[in-house]
């Protein structure tokens, strides 16, 4: 089957920029995942979809951040504006019967906020 | 607030030795997944481990639930430079119906020739 897409790969904008980035979950899973992850360090939950309805987005920095699933399939996550600090790699992850056999990510998108 | 602890965070050995990466909580999880992820790449997962006191093995590696459902651990039985890479484990707990997974800092393997 087709793994987890996201896109771009990389990204380097200036801060105060705006960007966005797009994922692809793998066909069938109901539940999207958006994760932030600083080098070196564990990723950390942005926002989780059930579908195209959010159920968690407790840890999402809503004045700059934003993300949207429409029809329970594609998401993308933006940012606006950057600050340096939002530097690091966002990863997609997407999920059977609520992660009981796992997360499968996509390849990540690396930002670069300079 | 459920958190896990990873440790070590970082690791150097040469190759063929042994070493043990340890993950613990204070919280009960439904499961303990455990992930390796390469530089580049998004986490691929290895094993998942749902009984307590539960093992498994994948190859040299050895992974354990703590009877308690709190705990786990990895070992590597005779690393070799293929297994360098970032380690991550992962609880997975409920809130309702809804399956939440947090990840624990990671250990960092360098295996050197």
């Amino acid at each position: 089957e087709a793994g987890v897409a996201q896109s771009p790969r990389y990204k380097i904008i200036e801060k105060r920029q705006s960007v966005a980035f797009w994922c692809n979950p793998i066909s069938g899973h109901a539940t999207l995942y958006w994760y932030q992850q600083i080098l070196g360090q564990g990723p950390k939950l942005l926002i989780q979809f059930q579908n195209n309805g959010v159920v968690d987005d407790s840890q999402l920095p809503k004045d700059r951040f934003s993300a949207e699933r429409l029809k329970g399939v594609d998401s993308t996550l933006k940012i606006q504006p950057a600050k340096l600090e939002d530097s690091a790699v966002y990863l997609c992850a997407s999920s059977l019967n609520e992660g009981r056999y796992g997360y499968t990510f996509g390849s990540g998108t690396r930002l670069t906020v300079v | 607030t459920q958190l896990l602890e990873q440790s070590p965070q970082f690791l150097s050995i040469q190759e063929g030795e042994n070493l043990t990466v340890y993950c613990n909580s204070s919280s009960v999880f439904s499961s303990l997944q455990w992930y390796r992820q390469e530089p580049g790449e998004g986490p691929v997962l290895l094993v998942t481990v749902v009984t307590g006191g539960e093992v498994k093995k994948l190859k040299r590696l050895t992974f354990q639930f703590g009877d308690a459902r709190k705990d786990s651990s990895l070992h590597i039985t005779a690393a070799q430079t293929g297994d360098t890479g970032l380690y991550l484990c992962a609880g997975l707990f409920f809130s309702g119906n809804t399956g939440k997974l947090i990840f624990g800092q990671g250990t960092t393997l360098q295996v050197k020739p």
